[in-house]
């Protein structure tokens, strides 16, 4: 069965600085790992995606994940936060087959002016 | 704007009370999915349908069901509602494929009183 874990329930950081929300995942097969975005009363944006080839995905508004293989990790960087990043942020992860996107708990991300 | 729509945004009901929510996907998209959204739960996958068949079923009580219709357009009916159905209920759609994102909807936020 496919499952996610994220550990923090909430990032802080400050405007400017890097930031990091973690991911790991279990999975059957290969993994299809995502992540989306999803702001107050709104539904989930998608941000970027890896299916293959070179582990450091590139997304929407400047993030970007690096897949580690070895440590079943997806985790989501950003070189600068900005104060609109803060919102609830979830890893997801679907196999081989027809998709079912398994999704983790989110982590509430705050960027502080 | 993904392009899924689903409409009620909002919804209140009583207990006991069958609702219908309605998603239509993005034009081309083939995939629908169901998930549910509460603050204990978090992100639920409930079913997928492919094409008008049913493909995968995850979490989804006796008291709900769903359907895709020949034009694609889905509908999650939910029955006997109680208090604790109450939760955001998304839908999202996707083209056939490995590792392909979904993209969902603004969500149906329902209240049973």
């Amino acid at each position: 069965a496919q499952s996610v874990a994220q550990p923090e329930d909430q990032v802080n950081v400050a405007e400017g600085n890097p930031l990091t929300v973690k991911c790991t995942y279990s999975v059957s097969g290969n993994p299809y790992l995502f992540w989306y975005v999803q702001y107050p009363n709104r539904g989930l944006q998608f941000l970027l995606k890896y299916i293959t080839g070179d582990n450091l995905v590139k997304g929407s508004y400047g993030f970007e994940a690096e897949f580690n293989k070895s440590q079943t990790s997806f985790h989501l960087k950003k070189p600068s936060a900005l104060v609109s990043d803060s919102a609830l942020y979830f890893c997801a992860v679907s196999s081989t087959g027809f998709q079912k996107l398994v999704f983790g708990t989110g982590t509430r991300l705050l960027v502080s002016p | 704007d993904s392009g899924v729509t689903q409409t009620p945004k909002h919804l209140i009901t009583a207990t006991g009370q069958r609702v219908t929510l309605r998603c239509s996907p993005r034009s081309g998209d083939l995939s629908v999915y169901w998930y549910q959204q509460s603050l204990d739960q978090g992100l639920q996958f409930l079913i997928q349908y492919y094409n008008g068949e049913e493909r995968a079923k995850g979490n989804i009580l006796e008291r709900f069901s769903a359907q895709q219709f020949p034009d694609l357009h889905s509908e999650l009916n939910l029955s006997s509602l109680e208090l604790g159905d109450s939760a955001l209920y998304f839908c999202a759609s996707s083209v056939l494929g490995q590792g392909t994102e979904a993209f969902f909807g603004q969500g149906t936020r329902l209240t049973v009183v």
